[in-house]
């Protein structure tokens, strides 16, 4: 694999569920972004990891829990989501000033 | 607080015609990133505008970047069917080693055939 890869592509849950989004880049870069793309929003920067450290907690609700386990890979673990949480949410990974996107969760809150 | 503004928000344009997208920024940058978006896909960098007067093209896209002015522009020229997308700026805020986008509300392009 190569590039930033996402999983799942595709989530539905209910408000009471709990799962996990994955991110996972294969590019050797140290920093890790999270963001979130609603339908009437430009994307919203979410969190930001640099060397696994939290830099960035854009006034995100706690509902929303990041985690860095190594600089290869980011999560975002969601539980009880509400339904305006429904959007398209997008991991990148920088070394340097450009910034990577990896294709998307597609998250469907009911 | 860093705002981004783009204009026109809808573009619906004929192919073989040229236009111009518009990007402004409230603060003080000299880093400023294109990017596509394809409906259901993911965000393609286009461009990386790193200094006052950077000027990138690449194919029927050119792109420029004036920071005294705040002001990018994205142009299109000849356009054809396949630059139908999403294009979204996005302006940059770094610290700690990382870098903080703020992106734009994005320009949705249709080029009719």
């Amino acid at each position: 694999e190569t590039g930033v890869t996402q999983t799942p592509r595709h989530l539905v849950m209910g408000m009471t569920n709990k799962k996990s989004l994955k991110c996972e880049q294969h590019l050797g870069h140290n920093a890790m972004y999270w963001y979130k793309q609603s339908a009437k929003k430009p994307l919203e920067l979410m969190f930001v990891y640099n060397f696994k450290e939290q830099t960035e907690n854009n006034s995100v609700p706690s509902r929303f829990s990041p985690e860095c386990p190594n600089s290869s890979h980011l999560f975002l673990h969601l539980h009880t989501l509400q339904p305006e949480d429904s959007a398209l949410y997008l991991c990148a990974s920088s070394q340097d000033v450009e910034q990577f996107f990896g294709p998307g969760t597609r998250l469907t809150v009911l | 607080e860093l705002k981004v503004e783009q204009n026109p928000l809808f573009l619906s344009m004929q192919e073989g015609k040229n236009y111009t997208i518009y990007c402004n920024y409230s603060t003080t940058s000299d880093r400023l990133y294109w990017y596509r978006q394809d409906p259901g896909k993911s965000l393609e960098s286009l461009f990386v505008l790193l200094s006052n007067g950077a000027v990138k093209q690449e194919g029927r896209l050119m792109a420029s970047l004036d920071t005294k002015a705040r002001l990018s522009t994205l142009h299109i020229t000849a356009a054809v069917h396949d630059l139908s997308a999403t294009y979204f700026c996005a302006v940059d805020e770094s610290f700690s080693g990382t870098y903080k986008y703020i992106f734009g509300t994005g320009t949705r392009l249709k080029v009719l055939a």
